[in-house]
Formats: C-alpha cells, sequence, structure tokens
C-alpha cells in the first residue's frame, strides 16, 4: 500500500477482554516499530521487530503484552487481560532496514478500556 | 539513564518570527537525529534528519542544528505561519534501530 495502515482504527473494550491491534507497513521497509502514546504525552517504545525476529522487546510494560511479525509484513500487538492504563492510542511505524532513514507512521489505533 | 528532553511548556509566538525549539539528550551517542511533526489524532510525520558530522540543515523555512558536545539539538521555524501550529518531536537511535522520541513540544503561532 501508500502508506503505514493500522486498524481498527478506534477500538473500545471492556476491562479484562484481550484486543489485538494489526499493523500493515509499506511494502519492502523491514523494520517496525511499535510505540505508546498517551493523552498528552510522547511516544512510549514498545517494541522494534526487524523481518519478523523482535531483537528488542524492552519496551514491553508487562506479560500482557505480546507482539509478532508474519515475514516482513503484517504485525499484530496483541494486549491480554485488558486493564484502563492501557487506554492510549498505538502508532506502528516502519522504515527501511538502513541508516539515516526516516520512519512512516500510522494513523494509530486509538484504545479505550472501559 | 538515558533520556531525551524537549521543552514541556508549549511555546505560543506570532506569526512571521522564529519559533525555536530545542531537544536534550543524556547518556546517548546518536549517529544521527530527527525531528517529527505531529498533529492532534494523526502519526508524527518526518521533517528532517542531521547526522553526527553535520552541524546544520536546512529544509525551506527548516533549520536544525546538532551540537553532540552538548549533547543538544536546536529546530528552528522561520516566518513562522499559524499552519505551523503542531507537536514537534525530537527523536534518536539509541542503539541498532531502536528509535526513541522525546515527548515533543507543542507550538502554537498566532496570527
Amino acid at each position: 500500500g501508500a502508506g503505514v495502515s493500522q486498524s481498527p482504527s478506534n477500538k473500545v473494550t471492556e476491562k479484562g477482554k484481550d484486543v489485538e491491534l494489526r499493523c500493515d507497513p509499506i511494502s519492502g521497509h523491514t523494520a517496525l516499530y511499535w510505540y505508546r502514546q498517551r493523552l498528552g504525552q510522547g511516544l512510549e517504545f514498545l517494541i522494534y521487530f526487524q523481518g519478523n525476529s523482535a531483537p528488542d522487546k524492552s519496551g514491553l510494560p508487562s506479560d500482557r503484552f505480546s507482539a509478532e511479525r508474519t515475514g516482513e509484513s503484517v504485525s499484530t500487538l496483541t494486549i491480554q487481560r485488558t486493564q484502563q492504563e492501557d487506554s492510549a492510542v498505538y502508532l506502528c511505524a516502519s522504515s527501511l532496514p538502513t541508516e539515516y532513514t526516516e520512519a512512516f507512521f500510522g494513523q494509530g489505533t486509538r484504545l479505550t478500556v472501559v | 539513564s538515558q533520556k531525551i528532553e524537549q521543552n514541556s511548556e508549549a511555546l505560543n509566538i506570532q506569526e512571521g518570527k522564529t519559533a525555536t525549539l530545542t531537544c536534550n539528550y543524556t547518556n546517548y551517542s546518536p549517529a544521527y537525529l530527527q525531528w517529527y511533526r505531529q498533529d492532534p489524532g494523526r502519526g508524527p510525520v518526518f521533517l528532517l534528519l542531521i547526522r553526527e558530522n553535520e552541524k546544520e540543515k536546512r529544509k525551506e523555512r527548516l533549520k536544525v542544528t546538532f551540537d553532540t558536545t552538548l549533547k543538544q539539538s536546536l529546530f528552528h521555524i522561520t516566518a513562522s505561519q499559524p499552519a505551523d501550529s503542531a507537536t514537534y518531536l525530537c527523536a534518536l537511535v539509541a542503539g541498532g534501530f531502536k528509535t526513541i522520541f522525546g515527548a515533543g513540544t507543542r507550538l502554537f503561532v498566532k496570527a
């Protein structure tokens, strides 16, 4: 596609339910990132993929969070047993696997846990 | 600990003036630094990248400086316009390809 696509754009879920967020990166972009952005806050790094391996998972806030990626394409971020503090915008970005290159962001998924 | 700091207070300026935003970092030695713009409800959009061996980079009304001794980058918007109102984020690569973002500075340009 022309850009990074995320779905759904909005998700309202009940506390305790599991949610799955999807990211379709730009074709050819082997690097993929997930960030969390709480209201009025900056971007919090969650996880980075190079291809389908995740060399850096250091930002995942708890074991309720997991992410996977199929080949060099779609990635899913799963949050199990959601809590109200998980409410945020989850942003996905992709980039070429080279230095001195920018990241391209999707529009984000706004997650609200009620 | 490693930190990226941007002015948390919003910057209000008059149209036509130059806006200057600051990004300071500690305990990183990035090979390059980036600036992004974020509008409400949207993902960040890349603006400029500056390498560690570059002192200054320009693109139209935008100028970025990078001082690796001070561990600081300055982002300037000259002849600012109301359409420049947004949040501006600095970002750097903290090892491998892990890109870390500052919290951003909100800029308001008044007509």
